[in-house]
């Protein structure tokens, strides 16, 4: 079945450690983001990528990094993890080609930092 | 700050009633508005689209109704069954960002 892939599907992690979280979709769309989901905010997007080769920052990208080597895959890393960072990661697609094409969404990354 | 807000965090309503959700939005420019519904240990899946020149628009039983006036959207969902049980998370776009709500958990009670 054609869609996103994110893993893993949940993680606790100690404060300080590294941690990447790994996005794949099938369905070559351009565009790409990641999103944390907290209660009582909603779903705030971290980073973007509108094309493979380039990303941009969101609404809260500090702490986040990201890269677009290819078309498919869109890993997020924590390069230091903080226990504000405790949040549900939601990984997303969309064929940009159209300006109302929906966002594909993956079924998200429940991480904890302890 | 937050520039789309739904001021409701949860909803309840009978099995076969209506379902309202209301969403309120700051930023003029958005010209793009969706809602999603997400279930628990999913994400969130698209329901209805609505452009900023349209005031209103239907699939099945759900109708999207924009007040650009007033900044205001509202999810109208008739009737209300069991599997629409769920969060409703409304949506703007502008320069291909979305912008979203906090959402409404809505139960549909039997």
């Amino acid at each position: 079945i054609a869609g996103i892939t994110q893993a893993p599907t949940s993680q606790i992690l100690a404060a300080g450690r590294r941690m990447t979280l790994r996005c794949t979709q099938d369905m070559r769309h351009n565009a790409m983001y990641w999103y944390r989901q907290d209660l009582g905010l909603g779903l705030r997007l971290i980073h973007y990528s509108n094309t493979a080769g380039t990303t941009g920052k969101g609404e809260v990208p500090d702490g986040y990094s990201v890269s677009r080597a290819n078309t498919d895959d869109f890993p997020l890393t924590l390069a230091s993890a903080v226990p504000s960072q405790t949040s549900v990661y939601f990984c997303a697609s969309s064929a940009e080609s159209s300006y109302n094409s929906p966002l594909h969404f993956g079924n998200g990354t429940r991480l904890t930092v302890t | 700050d937050q520039q789309v807000k739904q001021n409701s965090p949860s909803l309840s309503v009978q099995e076969g009633r209506i379902s309202i959700l209301n969403c309120d939005y700051t930023n003029s420019m958005f010209d793009y508005f969706l809602w999603y519904k997400k279930y628990p240990a999913e994400g969130p899946t698209f329901l209805i689209s609505i452009s900023s020149i349209k005031d209103k628009n239907e699939d099945g039983r759900f109708t999207v109704f924009l007040n650009k006036s007033a900044k205001h959207l509202s999810l109208h969902i008739v009737p209300s069954q069991p599997g629409d049980s769920a969060v409703y998370f409304c949506a703007a776009k502008v320069d291909y960002k979305l912008s979203f709500g906090a959402g409404t958990t809505v139960t549909v009670r039997a």
